[in-house]
């Protein structure tokens, strides 16, 4: 079956430091994967989107890696800062523009200490 | 600006008696999604639908009802509430063709006593 794993315990980061967080996924072939960010009790909020055929893509602080051969991608965020503490989703969608909508891991929760 | 609005914010409620939660998007967009999230299970998608008059069953379904006669607005129906149905609900509003970046709205925390 379809699975997407992300680190379920928490993250410890010191701050500014450079977080890294893993999305694992097997049996599935997305078109593109996403990550976003949720804050306790509000919705997800979206940050990066990277296609099957991209290998990075960057936004300010944040960098995304997505490799197809090992199934995984990774989420960084540099110079962290307490304000990043949040859960991270990653999410997919296969092939054909999403038409099943999207597939969400359960979050890493990430705290950067000050 | 771009935004999905669900209402109620919290609900309480008792099992079974029927209620309605609200979505409604302003982007045009034709694909709106349900989900629902509890702890240690993440987003599970309940209903999706792609456009007016199209819905679909996503990964949980059982016990939620939907409907879509505009393009604008989704709900989300429950006939007969049950105590297992208590969690966060989330709305999202899709864009399609370059991504499908979802936008959700604010949620909705029920409880069914």
């Amino acid at each position: 079956s379809q699975k997407i794993e992300q680190n379920s315990e928490a993250l410890n980061i010191q701050e500014g430091k450079t977080a890294t967080l893993t999305c694992n996924y097997t049996n599935y072939s997305p078109a593109y994967l996403q990550w976003y960010r949720q804050d306790p009790g509000r919705g997800p909020v979206f940050l990066l989107l990277i296609r099957e055929n991209e290998k990075e893509k960057r936004k300010e602080r944040l960098k995304v890696t997505f490799d197809t051969t090992l199934k995984q991608s990774l989420f960084h965020i540099t110079a962290s800062q307490p304000a990043d503490s949040a859960t991270y989703l990653c999410a997919l969608a296969a092939t054909g523009g999403g038409a099943d909508g999207l597939t969400f891991g359960k979050g890493t929760h990430l705290i950067i200490q000050p | 600006e771009a935004q999905v609005t669900q209402n109620p914010r919290y609900l309480i409620t008792v099992t079974g008696k029927k209620l309605t939660v609200t979505c409604s998007q302003n982007m045009n967009h034709e694909y709106m999604s349900w989900y629902r999230q509890d702890p240690g299970l993440g987003l599970r998608q309940i209903y999706y639908s792609m456009n007016v008059e199209v819905t679909d069953k996503g990964d949980v379904p059982e016990g939620y009802k939907v409907s879509r006669k505009e393009k604008r607005n989704f709900p989300l129906i429950l006939e007969s509430p049950s105590p297992n149905q208590t969690s966060l609900y989330f709305c999202a509003s899709l864009t399609t063709g370059q991504g499908g970046e979802a936008f959700f709205g604010q949620g909705t925390r029920l409880t069914v006593v």
